[in-house]
Formats: C-alpha cells, sequence, structure tokens
C-alpha cells in the first residue's frame, strides 16, 4: 500500500486565494521530503528540500514566499500556494524516502486548478 | 546542479518488441539511477533501479545499463506488452543531497497490439 499520502488529490481555488498541500509519511517518520511540479505532458521538477525543523531548501526560480514550505513533524510537510494565480495550475507532488540514495516514495499528487 | 537528458521524447514499439530509453547526467557525484513509471493523472511508480557500484541489474523483462565513465544510463524492456505503455522518467541522485531526485524529461512509449 501507499506509504506517502498526498492531501488533497484535487483542488479548485480562486485567484489570490492561497491553498495547502499535505504530505505525509505513513509508516516511517521522514526528516526529508522533497516537492515536485510537474505541468501537462512535462517532467517533475523539484521545487524544494523540506527539512525537519529547518527551512526548506528551494531551487534556483522556485519564490519561497509563493511557495511556502512547513515540515512541523517528522511524518508531515505541507506546501502553501500563497496567493494563487492561473500559471500556478499543475500538478503537485511530494516524495519522501526511507532512507538516504533509496526508493523514493510519491504522494499520489494534486491537481490544483486555479480560476 | 545536476542535469539529466533523456532521449527519445516519443518511443512507439510492437508489442513483443524491445524498448530501450537512454539517459545522461552531468554530475559525477550522482549515486543513484531510479527509473519510474508515470501513468497518466497518477504517481510515478519504481520499476527498477540501480547504484553507480552496479553495471547492469535485470528484473524479469526490464534491465537497467550504467556507464560511469560515460554518464549514461539505460533502460531495456524485452517482450514489451500494451499495458507497459506509459511515461517513463529516469533520475539521478546526489551523493550528498540523498534523494533529491532530478528527472530526465520522459519518454512517452506507446505498445501497439
Amino acid at each position: 500500500g501507499a506509504v506517502v499520502s498526498q492531501h488533497p488529490s484535487w483542488v479548485i481555488c480562486k485567484s489570490g486565494t492561497s491553498v495547502k498541500i499535505e504530505c505525509r509519511s505513513l509508516d516511517f517518520q521522514a526528516t526529508t521530503m522533497f516537492w515536485y511540479r510537474q505541468f501537462p505532458k512535462q517532467s517533475l521538477m523539484l521545487m524544494a528540500t523540506s527539512n525537519e525543523g529547518s527551512k526548506a531548501t528551494y531551487e534556483q526560480g522556485v519564490e519561497k514566499d509563493k511557495f511556502l514550505i512547513n515540515h512541523a513533524s517528522l511524518t508531515l510537510s505541507t506546501l502553501t500556494v500563497t496567493s494563487a494565480h492561473p500559471e500556478d495550475s499543475s500538478f503537485y507532488i511530494c516524495s519522501a524516502p526511507r532512507q538516504v540514495n533509496t526508493e523514493a516514495f510519491f504522494g499520489q499528487g494534486t491537481r490544483l486548478t486555479v480560476v | 546542479g545536476e542535469n539529466v537528458e533523456q532521449h527519445p521524447s516519443t518511443l512507439s514499439v510492437q508489442e513483443g518488441d524491445s524498448a530501450v530509453i537512454k539517459c545522461t547526467y552531468s554530475d559525477s557525484a550522482s549515486n543513484y539511477f531510479p527509473w519510474y513509471k508515470q501513468e497518466l493523472g497518477k504517481r510515478p511508480q519504481l520499476i527498477i533501479d540501480i547504484r553507480s557500484n552496479v553495471g547492469e541489474k535485470k528484473d524479469q523483462r526490464i534491465a537497467v545499463t550504467l556507464n560511469k565513465t560515460a554518464k549514461h544510463f539505460s533502460l531495456h524492456i524485452t517482450e514489451t506488452q500494451p499495458e507497459d505503455s506509459a511515461v517513463y522518467f529516469c533520475a539521478a541522485s546526489h551523493l550528498l543531497t540523498g534523494n533529491q531526485f532530478y528527472f530526465g524529461t520522459g519518454t512517452s512509449l506507446t505498445v501497439i497490439p
């Protein structure tokens, strides 16, 4: 079964509002989680590394004030898309590894549509 | 940072034929190379992976080869079946940063019955 759970699976929001996406590791502790963004028919683009107990590390070109990441516990990381705009519409997906350099388990993804 | 290139972007094969997808990476420190299969609207699923201390790994109809010197690795699917149709992504993981995966651009594989 799934070991990483992501919620919600899909969300539609109005332009200017904020949306929170949760990523949970179900049966292991994850000190590190990763957030990706995927546009239709494109690859997964790493957005940021979520670190439990410290600030997230953002990839170049990703606005940290736009995409707020909080890793409040060893099993939960949240991504908040602030002041969402239509161009933020995308498939957001998280992943968490059990151990370094081993299989990364992916959440089921969140389809965000901003209208 | 790491740059992973993947070819081809689309691939069509007849059922029963083999399919080969190739990836190159730029960072010689990368030491873990997974391959993921993603069906439309679903999460990526690991199908096979290889570490830098191994040159080849096989799991039934799927195999991966790694050439560290040339910094490229390939996915081989033999005896393809229609259910193999999906998008396949390669990825590279950097030794020092752990499981930050840098993905290739994806290959859309279509197996024609």
